[in-house]
């Protein structure tokens, strides 16, 4: 079946420590994106790419990193200097123009203790 | 930041009740507005793309309609169910290869 995944499902992390969050899509999308969720607030854009070794940031990249080495994959780092980590992330891809539909993936939730 | 919002914040209808929701969004490198259905422990998931001011979607009892000109956007739910419990996201895509999503609308449809 084709989609997206996120692994792990949950994930606690010690402040100060960096994680990385998995996002694998088997769709041969060319655009991945990352969202954050706050309670209250919507969907958040923090990075996205358009295409293999190519990304850009979205509104609230600080503290986040990413990667694009394969079509496939668009792992999210959070890194010690995200100064509230704890949220709701989600993975989703597209075809790749903008006006075509996302799909997202089941989400990660991290917390940081 | 692009503002896109999305009114009300919540809403409670009772069954076989019809609604609706608005998006606004900015007017300017309008290039697409996107719905979604969020229910709880899933995946949000595409209801309508639409591109063209005057657009009207419709899929089962859900439609939608665009008007990019003044920048808003509405989702009809006819004869609510409590499958339509879900919030609803709206999210516009500019004069950038990205899309911003509003806050939502969270629908409760009581039996």
């Amino acid at each position: 079946d084709g989609g997206i995944t996120q692994s792990p499902k949950y994930l606690f992390r010690k402040e100060g420590q960096n994680v990385t969050l998995s996002c694998e899509q088997n769709l041969n999308h060319d655009a991945m994106y990352w969202y954050r969720q706050d309670p209250g607030q919507g969907l958040r854009l923090i990075y996205y790419s358009q295409i293999v070794n190519d990304f850009q940031k979205g509104d609230i990249a600080e503290g986040y990193s990413v990667s694009r080495e394969k079509k496939e994959s668009f792992p999210l780092t959070v890194t010690s200097a995200q100064k509230n980590p704890t949220a709701f992330y989600l993975c989703a891809s597209s075809i790749g123009d903008r006006n075509n539909e996302q799909f997202f993936g089941p989400g990660t939730r991290l917390t940081v203790l | 930041i692009l503002n896109v919002e999305q009114s009300p914040q919540s809403l409670h209808v009772q069954e076989g009740d019809s609604t609706n929701f608005t998006c606004s969004f900015p007017s300017s490198n309008f290039y697409a507005l996107h719905w979604y259905r969020w229910e709880t422990a899933k995946s949000p998931e595409a209801l309508f793309v639409m591109t063209l001011n005057g657009d009207e979607k419709k899929k089962g009892r859900i439609s939608a309609t665009l008007n990019t000109k003044e920048g808003y956007s509405y989702l009809y739910i006819k004869g609510s169910q409590p499958e339509d419990s879900a919030t609803y996201l709206c999210a516009f895509s500019g004069g950038y290869q990205k899309v911003t999503f509003g806050t939502g609308t969270k629908l409760q449809v009581i039996p």
